[in-house]
């Protein structure tokens, strides 16, 4: 079945450094969705990409979509405390199907 | 936006008794609903899928007699963990995807602790 895997799995940053997460799909999707999930809450949608070579910024977070529909980053610049949490990705066919998730990838950023 | 809660937000049983997870749709209907289960520090694994008005579907390793589905209505899924043990300590949330908007909404999630 369809995998993504998502890498680093953990990534400590002083505050003000730039910290970036790279998701990778077994398969082509029909898009990719970020999620952010804050220590003992529950994952807040951040983004959805659709088309291929996609780019979106929200303030410090810029999200890229592969070409081939089938990879997908995160980057935030100049990171600061309120970043802290986990960064997931999650592979979606749109529809009544499930998405899948990556592992995620757990920033902690030091002050 | 669109809201999905669930009920309770955490719950502690013993050994061995049941405990019923529900998750709503509260301005939209899901004719699909997911439950995902998220141990510590690792990801959302997605269990089951609940449809209305049919049996639910369960991934692989997921044990449909323990593990309970009813898609009641259109805008309630209740997951119902039978005979709970410590192992089933877990993390427990639910989706919704809203049709014509390509996003799925996610409840606050259900901490469920089996002592």
């Amino acid at each position: 079945g369809q995998q993504v895997m998502q890498i680093p799995q953990y990534q400590h940053v002083q505050e003000g450094e730039d910290f970036t997460t790279y998701c990778n799909s077994s398969t082509t999707l029909s898009n990719i969705q970020w999620y952010k999930q804050r220590p003992g809450g529950h994952p807040v949608f951040l983004i959805q990409l659709v088309k291929s070579g996609e780019v979106k910024k929200q303030k410090r977070l810029t999200f890229q979509f592969g070409e081939a529909k089938k990879n997908s980053s995160l980057h935030i610049t100049a990171t600061q405390t309120t970043d802290v949490g986990t960064y997931f990705c999650a592979g979606w066919n749109s529809g009544n199907t499930p998405l899948v998730f990556g592992k995620g990838t757990r920033l902690s950023v030091i002050a | 936006g669109a809201v999905v809660s669930q009920h309770p937000s955490w719950v502690i049983c013993k050994s061995g008794t049941s405990v019923k997870i529900e998750c709503r749709s509260l301005d939209f209907q899901a004719t699909t609903m997911f439950w995902y289960r998220q141990f510590p520090k690792q990801s959302l694994m997605l269990m089951a899928t609940s449809n209305e008005g049919s049996k639910a579907t369960y991934e692989q390793g997921v044990e449909k007699d323990k593990f309970l589905i009813n898609h009641a209505s259109l805008t309630l899924s209740t997951l119902t963990v039978t005979s709970a043990h410590p192992e089933d300590s877990s993390f427990y949330i639910c989706s919704a995807p809203r049709t014509g908007v390509d996003e799925q909404y996610f409840g606050p999630g259900t901490r469920l602790t089996v002592t």
